[in-house]
C-alpha cells in the first residue's frame, strides 16, 4: 500500500497567516492527490483535487501544488472558518486509495 | 443539493451483524460510484469498500475483505454496506461518499454526515 505522511501533525496560527501543509507519499502518485477538510463533528469536505484544482466553491485562498512524492496546500491569510483538520489523499492506486493521518490546525 | 443520509450504525457484539444504509438525493444517484469511509480516533480515515454504477465492479479494502459486502439498489437511490463478523477494530464513523464518475475514481465529492458503528461486548 501507498503510504501517505504529513507534516506538521499539529500547528498552530493566527488570522491572517499563511500556512502549509506537506503531504509525502511513500512512492509516486503523479498528480492523483487530493486534499479534504474536516472540521469538529462534521464530515469531511473536498477543496482540491489532481493536486491544484480548486473544488467548486472552494475559497481561493486555498492553493495545492507538487507532483509524485511531495505535495503542499497553502492556506492565504486564514479566516476563522479554516481552523480544522486537513487530510491528503492519494487516489494513484484507486481503489486502493490511502488518506494521510491528518494536520490539525489550530488558533494561536 | 445533494445529500447523502447515513442509517444503521449502533451498538453490536462482536461477532455479530449489521446493516449500513445511505439514501442519496438531489443528484442522478445511478451516475455515479459510490464509497463507505470510515474514521476512527487512531486511524483516522480508511477506505473501506466500493461500487461502480451499475455494481459490476466492487472493491473492499483488506482489512474487511470477506466480511463485508458492498450492494446498491438504484431503483431506491440507496447504497448499503452489509457487516459480517464485526470485531472491535471495525469501531468508527461509516461514511457514505459519492464519487465524480460512474466508476470508481476514487474522489470523494460529496460525503454523508456518518454512521456511528460500536463492536463491544
Amino acid at each position: 500500500d501507498i503510504q501517505m505522511t504529513q507534516s506538521p501533525f499539529s500547528l498552530s496560527a493566527s488570522v491572517g497567516d499563511r500556512v502549509t501543509i506537506t503531504c509525502r507519499a511513500s512512492q509516486s502518485v503523479s498528480r492523483y492527490l487530493n486534499w479534504y477538510q474536516q472540521k469538529p463533528g462534521k464530515a469531511p469536505k473536498l477543496l482540491i483535487y489532481s493536486a491544484s484544482s480548486l473544488q467548486i466553491g472552494v475559497p481561493s485562498r486555498f492553493s495545492g501544488s507538487g507532483s509524485g512524492t511531495d505535495f503542499t496546500l497553502t492556506i492565504d491569510s486564514l479566516q476563522p472558518e479554516d481552523f480544522a483538520t486537513y487530510y491528503c489523499q492519494q487516489t494513484y492506486s484507486t481503489p486502493l486509495n490511502t488518506f494521510g493521518q491528518g494536520t490539525n490546525l489550530e488558533i494561536k | 443539493e445533494v445529500q447523502l443520509v447515513e442509517s444503521g450504525g449502533g451498538l453490536v457484539q462482536p461477532g455479530r451483524s449489521l446493516r449500513l444504509s445511505c439514501a442519496g438525493s438531489g443528484f442522478t444517484f445511478e451516475d455515479y460510484a459510490m464509497h463507505w469511509v470510515r474514521q476512527t480516533p487512531g486511524k483516522g480515515l480508511q477506505w473501506v469498500s466500493s461500487i461502480n454504477w451499475n455494481g459490476g465492479e466492487i472493491a473492499y479494502a483488506d482489512s474487511v475483505k470477506g466480511r463485508f459486502t458492498i450492494s446498491r439498489d438504484n431503483a431506491k437511490n440507496s447504497l448499503y454496506l452489509q457487516m459480517n463478523s464485526l470485531r472491535a477494530e471495525d469501531t468508527a464513523f461509516y461514511y457514505c461518499t459519492k464519487d465524480v464518475r460512474t466508476y470508481n475514481y476514487g474522489r470523494f465529492e460529496y460525503w454523508g454526515q456518518g454512521t456511528l458503528v460500536t463492536v463491544s461486548s
